[in-house]
């Protein structure tokens, strides 16, 4: 069956650290894969997109790598801070916007 | 500042009783997604619609649940009967591929069935 597993374990880590977070899947074939945060009592905000023919994305702080041969995405928040501090979601989609599919989440706590 | 709209945001419901939720999706986007999140379950798709046709409902318990999107600018969830293992938060989310295929999300209704 499909699975999008994160570590669901929050992760704890000091101001300033890079925060790494995993996300793997099984039975997939994912055209795009997303990353999302979300904060308590709010919904899920897009953060960064890599597509299946892509290795490395970034946007200012953030970086998504993308391996289809380990169906493993990584997440990395650099210089983090303790506003970072949230639930991480990683989300799947076949070509065309299809059922975007999320997996559960992993909390970050970032302590100054 | 486009965003799409949820109502309810809290509801709380005797068992048995029929509960509608209601979603706004961003004026243009086309596609609109109805998502369930509970502590134990995550963020499970419902259902999702196209150009307000629906392509997937495959995650809905269809003896209860159905999904709807009369027009463009509303779609509905629906329960009837409800029960106490339906109480979850409710989000809807629409998008386009012209976004790049982000998804914007709703606050969501807080479901609670008593």
């Amino acid at each position: 069956s499909q699975k999008i597993e994160q570590n669901s374990e929050a992760l704890n880590i000091q101001e300033g650290k890079t925060a790494t977070l995993t996300c793997n899947y099984t039975n997939y074939s994912p055209a795009y894969l997303q990353w999302y945060r979300q904060d308590p009592g709010r919904g899920p905000v897009f953060l960064l997109l890599i597509r299946e023919n892509e290795k490395e994305k970034r946007k200012e702080r953030l970086k998504v790598t993308f391996d289809t041969t380990l169906k493993q995405s990584l997440f990395h928040i650099t210089a983090s801070q303790p506003a970072d501090s949230a639930t991480y979601l990683c989300a799947l989609e076949g070509t065309g916007f299809q059922k975007l599919v999320f997996g559960t989440g992993t909390r970050l706590l970032v302590s100054p | 500042d486009a965003r799409v709209t949820q109502t309810p945001r809290h509801k709380v419901t005797e068992m048995g009783q029929e509960v509608t939720m209601r979603c706004q999706p961003i004026l243009g986007h086309n596609t609109v997604f109805w998502y369930r999140q509970t502590m134990m379950q995550g963020l499970e798709l419902l259902a999702y619609f196209r150009n307000r046709a629906p392509l997937d409902d495959s995650g809905m318990p269809k003896d209860r649940f159905s999904a709807e999107m009369p027009d463009a600018t509303l779609a509905t969830l629906k329960i009837q009967p409800s029960e106490p293992r339906d109480s979850a938060v409710y989000f809807c989310a629409s998008g386009t591929r012209d976004t790049n295929t982000e998804a914007f999300f709703g606050q969501g209704t807080r479901l609670t069935v008593v």
